[in-house]
């Protein structure tokens, strides 16, 4: 069963661009949503985490939304650059006693051209 | 470093032989989480530790994997028997526990990447 869908699964665009990458998921009781980096071969690098509470939250290029009652989140990425090239994850939190743990989509694969 | 660390970074081992891994977690965390990513696809979820207890485990985890946290701090994922298709990349993050004054934000390590011939 599928619980968070991120779309596009790819995505290639010029330096420069402006991109979003979004992230569904079907569960809206969750406690926070996380957007990762991850670089081939590494571990996982947090971006951003909202709170449940909480509509978005920016870091430099980055800003992320969260729309719990459409089960949407996007990922903002203002000006690309090369180094912004590689696999984007988004994760939602839950906290209960029937399950605590992040659950993660699938990714977009990102790829910024000099 | 006060990041979470991972050991070994790379295993290679031939199938039917037993591996384990380490992760030492962000000192002041007492939650940590253990995932299997293959390639192309997000980390799935296999146990997690709350201090030294185990609270919750992946129909994922079966009886070949087993994973302690003997003193609350770090943890050791142990895979018996192994099969090719155990070959992952292996995550461990820590946490602390989500309360109103703490968003529950996990941190991870570098992975485990494990290949059986």
């Amino acid at each position: 069963k599928q619980e968070v869908t991120q779309i596009p699964a790819a995505l290639s665009v010029p330096e420069g661009e402006n991109l979003v990458l979004n992230c569904s998921f079907t569960d809206s009781a969750i406690y926070n949503l996380q957007w990762f980096r991850q670089d081939p071969g590494k571990g996982l690098t947090s971006l951003l985490l909202i709170q449940s509470s909480q509509r978005e939250q920016t870091s430099g290029r980055l800003n992320a939304s969260l729309d719990k009652s459409s089960g949407r989140s996007t990922l903002y990425i203002a000006a690309s650059q090369p180094g912004d090239s590689a696999t984007y994850l988004c994760a939602f939190f839950k906290d209960e006693t029937s399950g605590s743990r992040l659950t993660f989509g699938e990714g977009t694969q990102l790829t910024v051209n000099p | 470093d006060t990041g979470v660390s991972q050991d070994p970074r790379h295993k290679i081992t031939k199938r039917g032989q037993n591996v384990t891994f380490r992760c030492d977690p962000i000192s002041e965390h007492n939650r940590l989480y253990w995932y299997r990513q293959t390639l192309g696809q997000g980390p799935e979820f296999l146990t997690y530790f709350q201090n030294e207890a185990q609270l919750e485990k992946s129909r994922l985890l079966s009886d070949r994997f087993s994973a302690e946290r003997p003193k609350g701090s770090f943890s050791t994922l142990e895979i018996q028997r192994t099969e090719q298709g155990d070959s992952a990349m292996y995550l461990c993050a820590s946490s602390l526990a989500p309360r109103p004054r703490n968003t529950g934000e996990l941190f991870f390590g570098e992975g485990s990447r494990l290949t059986v011939l």
